[in-house]
């Protein structure tokens, strides 16, 4: 099962690091993968990361705006923020990608940026 | 690169069939038999309803199938039920890690 972090509020230029932990024990074993969801672009792919080696890979539309990372003796991965802005409001998910297929999710991020 | 491109619904009475179509191009659903499927409902997390084309995770219903034909993927549901009213998103492994979705179809069950 994998379990979020919660809604979060923040101004625009802000910073911001959600959190996805895993509760079982094959963390290190599989890519896990961000999801965003807004609703004028609907499911958009930002990236995937091997919490085993943190062998990361982007979305270009979202590289260099945002970062993944893992902890893997939490088993928790993390998406970040350095600076948002007013177009980051969505939904995030992490979701376990098993053979290019999204298998188990988390239960979503609401994150709303706002001045 | 661009969303894969879904009808933005579909509709169908209980027990009929209705497919839900996912075109892509020959660099992500034309080039890989990695086409996956996902329902989800409102305020939920989407949910896996189709691996690799055509294969059923543990646990999904029969009435669920999935097919490719060229640049074009599908997803039918057979035996319409009210429960499966929800948006459907279709996505594709698209090279060098990445995936890519479709816009989702809302199916409206009569």
């Amino acid at each position: 099962e994998l379990v979020q972090s919660g809604p979060e509020v923040k101004k625009p230029g802000e910073s911001l690091k959600i959190s996805c932990k895993d509760s079982g024990d094959n963390f290190r074993s599989y890519w896990i993968a961000w999801v965003r969801q807004t609703p004028g672009k609907g499911l958009e792919w930002m990236g995937i990361i091997y919490p085993g080696d943190s062998d990361t890979r982007y979305n270009p539309s979202f590289e260099g705006h945002v970062t993944i990372s893992a902890d893997k003796s939490i088993s928790t991965a993390y998406l970040q923020w350095s600076s948002l802005k007013a177009s980051d409001t969505a939904i995030y998910y992490c979701a376990r990608d098993f053979k290019d297929a999204l298998d188990f999710w988390g239960q979503g991020t609401v994150v709303t940026v706002s001045s | 690169q661009s969303a894969l491109t879904q009808p933005a619904s579909v509709s169908g009475s209980p027990g009929q069939s209705i497919t839900i179509s996912c075109t892509g191009t020959s660099s992500d659903v034309g080039s890989f038999n990695l086409v996956s499927w996902y329902q989800q409902y409102p305020g939920k997390a989407p949910k896996l309803m189709i691996s690799e084309v055509s294969k059923r995770p543990s646990g999904i219903s029969n009435r669920f199938s999935g097919s490719k034909s060229g640049n074009t993927a599908s997803l039918t549901i057979s035996g319409l039920q009210a429960e499966d009213e929800a948006d459907y998103f279709c996505c594709s492994y698209a090279g060098s890690s990445r995936l890519v979705f479709g816009g989702g179809t809302k199916l409206t069950v009569l």
